[in-house]
Formats: structure tokens, sequence, C-alpha cells
């Protein structure tokens, strides 16, 4: 089975500056894709950025890039000139064959002005 | 309508009462999914529609739990006899055709937070 894994349960960062998420996967599928999240206190689930496992190159999203390592199962989401409406919490996610999601536990970002 | 519409957004119910909750999907969207989320963690999946057939149901935690979307729109998950662990964010996501070859992102609702007493 498919597992996610987020080890930082709670990130803070200074408005401006650069912060890193970590994900770890594992899996014994070749053709998945990832996905990162945002859940604001609202809740809904917003994508924020999406790789498949299929191309090598990182994906980018203007201030969002990821750092997708498949022979690591790493898949780490860097955030640039962080902004106060960042902050929220951070889901990293897998879907393979079964097309259902499977999440990490998230991390809380503060961002602090 | 422009996203996922879930409805009630918040639902109280003693325990032991049913409950039902609706998501209206994104128009054309064929894929449907719901997730269960408890306090302080991820999603965790429940139950996976393609318009009106459902693929899998595997995560549905007891028979108690009830998926349908007979038209292959709107869809309805119930729960009879509701217990105080079903206290969760239950999250609907619609999607075009989902597959092995498709890179569409999953779209969610709001959510229902449900509280058993």
């Amino acid at each position: 089975a498919q597992t996610v894994t987020q080890s930082q349960p709670e990130m803070s960062v200074q408005e401006a500056e650069t912060v890193t998420l970590s994900c770890t996967y594992d899996t014994s599928e070749s053709d998945y894709y990832l996905f990162w999240y945002k859940q604001p206190p609202s809740r809904q689930m917003i994508l924020v950025i999406r790789q498949e496992a299929y191309k090598q190159q990182n994906a980018t999203e203007n201030r969002f890039s990821v750092n997708f390592q498949k022979a690591a199962k790493s898949f780490s989401l860097k955030i640039s000139d962080s902004q106060l409406g960042d902050a929220a919490m951070y889901f990293c996610a897998y879907r393979g064959a079964t097309n259902k999601l499977i999440f990490g536990t998230g991390t809380l970002l503060a961002v602090q002005p | 309508g422009a996203g996922v519409s879930q409805s009630p957004r918040y639902k109280v119910a003693k325990r032991g009462q049913d409950v039902a909750l609706r998501c209206d999907p994104i128009s054309g969207h064929v894929s449907l999914f719901w997730y269960q989320q408890a306090l302080g963690q991820g999603p965790e999946f429940l139950t996976y529609f393609q318009n009106e057939a459902q693929l899998d149901k595997s995560g549905l935690p007891s028979d108690r739990f009830f998926a349908e979307r007979p038209e292959g729109s709107v869809s309805t998950l119930k729960i009879q006899r509701t217990q105080q662990e079903d206290s969760a964010v239950y999250l609907c996501a619609s999607s075009p055709r989902q597959g092995r070859y498709s890179n569409q992102p999953q779209h969610f609702g709001d959510g229902t937070r449900l509280s058993i007493l």
C-alpha cells in the first residue's frame, strides 16, 4: 500500500522569505501523480501544484516550486517570497492507479510579518 | 456551478441518528470522491464514483456508511446510527475522468463538519 509522510507538523517563515516543506512517499507503482494542496481555516482544499512522475522537470507555479526526486521518493514544496496569505495547512498527496488521493498528515505553515 | 458545493456546512446530530450529506460536483465532472478528515489529520478516502457507478468503496469504515450517485451528478453520503467516532469533516471532490494518463486534479468542496453528541 502507498503511504505519504510529512515529517514537519509545523513550520514558520518570515514574510518575503523562502520556506521548504518536506514530503516523502512509498510506492511500488511507476506511474503516479503527486500534488500539494493548501487548506486554510475555511476548510476548502486548494490545489497548489502538481507533478507527473514520468516528468523529470520539476513543476513550478509562480512562487511555488517542487523538488521531485523520484529515486528517493521525495517531493518537497518550496514557497518563495512568502506572503501572509500563504499561512495554512499544506498537504502532500499521492494518486496512483486506484485514482484516490492518499494524503500526508499535513504541515501547518505560519507566516510572520 | 463554479465549484463543488456541499451541504449542510455544519451538522449536529445525536448518537444513533441517521444523517445525509449532499455533494453537488462541478458540472460535467465524471469522477466524484468522498473523504473523511478527522481533526488535525489529513483526509482519508471513503469512496469513488465514475458517473453513477460506485467503483471503489474500500474506504467506507463500516456498513453504516452508504453513498449513492443515482444520476451521475449529485451524490449523497448517508451515515446510519451515528456514533461519536463519526465526528469529522466530510469532504467531497470532483474531477474530469481520472485515469492512468490523466493529470487532472480533484477539486474540493468546503466540506461538512459533522458533530455527534
